[in-house]
C-alpha cells in the first residue's frame, strides 16, 4: 500500500494557484517525496521530487513541512491543461520501486 | 519527450492465448518497469528490470513474465491471458536507482482479453 494520503479530488479556477496536499506521516529520514501527474488518456508524467528543502521547477513548486510529515504541490497558475490525477509518492529508502496510490483528481474550471 | 515506445498500442485477444507486449527505449536507461492501470486501483507495478537479464517482481506479478535481453527492450508476456488481465499497460524507464530519479512513461498499451 502507498504510504501517503491525498484527497480524492480537488477543484480550482483557471489562472488561480492550486495547493495539492499530501500526508506522509510514516516517512523516514531518507525517503524522497515524488509527485507525478497523469493527464487523460496518457501515461504518468514526472512533476517534481524533493527530500527536505522546498523545490522549484518549470512545472511546479514542492513545499515540504519541516517535520517532513506532509508536503504540498503548488501549481502557481492553473490552466485547463493542468486537469489531471496527481500522485504523491514517498519512496522507500531500501531502493524498491515507487508505489503509486490513487492520487488526487484535479479539475480546473474556466 | 523521453524516447519510449510501446507496441502494440491496442490489442484484443482471446482467453488462454499468449500475449507479448514490447517496450522500447532509446535513452539507454538502466531501469525499466511494467505497470498496469485499472479503474479503482491506480497504477500497480508488475515487474521491473535493473539491467540486462536482471529482473524482479512487483506487487502484481502473478500470470506475467518478463525478459530483457538488451538494454533497449523490455518484454512483458502473459503466458495464458485471462479476462482479469484486461487493462492498460504502461512501461516506464529511469536513469538512476529505483527511487532516486524520475521515471518516464510510455504511451500505454490497451489490452482486452475476451
Amino acid at each position: 500500500d502507498a504510504k501517503t494520503t491525498q484527497p480524492n479530488s480537488m477543484e480550482s479556477n483557471e489562472e488561480e494557484p492550486v495547493h495539492l496536499p499530501c500526508n506522509h506521516s510514516t516517512i523516514s529520514g531518507t525517503d524522497y517525496i515524488h509527485w507525478y501527474r497523469q493527464l487523460p488518456s496518457q501515461g504518468p508524467e514526472y512533476v517534481i521530487h524533493g527530500l527536505t528543502s522546498n523545490v522549484n521547477n518549470r512545472m511546479a513548486s514542492l513545499a515540504i513541512a519541516e517535520d517532513r510529515k506532509s508536503s504540498t504541490l503548488i501549481l502557481h497558475r492553473a490552466t485547463l491543461r493542468d486537469a489531471a490525477v496527481y500522485y504523491c509518492i514517498s519512496s522507500n529508502s531500501g531502493n524498491t520501486p515507487l508505489v503509486f496510490g490513487k492520487g488526487t483528481r484535479l479539475s480546473v474550471i474556466a | 519527450d523521453a524516447g519510449i515506445t510501446q507496441s502494440p498500442r491496442h490489442k484484443v485477444t482471446e482467453t488462454g492465448t499468449p500475449v507479448t507486449l514490447r517496450c522500447h527505449q532509446t535513452e539507454n536507461h538502466r531501469y525499466m518497469y511494467w505497470y498496469r492501470q485499472d479503474p479503482g486501483h491506480g497504477l500497480r507495478l508488475i515487474h521491473y528490470s535493473y539491467g540486462v537479464k536482471d529482473t524482479d517482481k512487483g506487487e502484481v506479478s502473478d500470470g506475467y513474465s518478463v525478459s530483457r535481453s538488451k538494454t533497449e527492450d523490455f518484454l512483458l508476456t502473459l503466458e495464458s491471458a485471462t479476462s482479469s488481465q484486461t487493462s492498460v499497460y504502461f512501461c516506464a524507464i529511469s536513469f538512476e536507482g529505483l527511487t532516486g530519479s524520475e521515471q518516464y512513461f510510455g504511451p500505454g498499451t490497451r489490452l482486452t482479453v475476451t
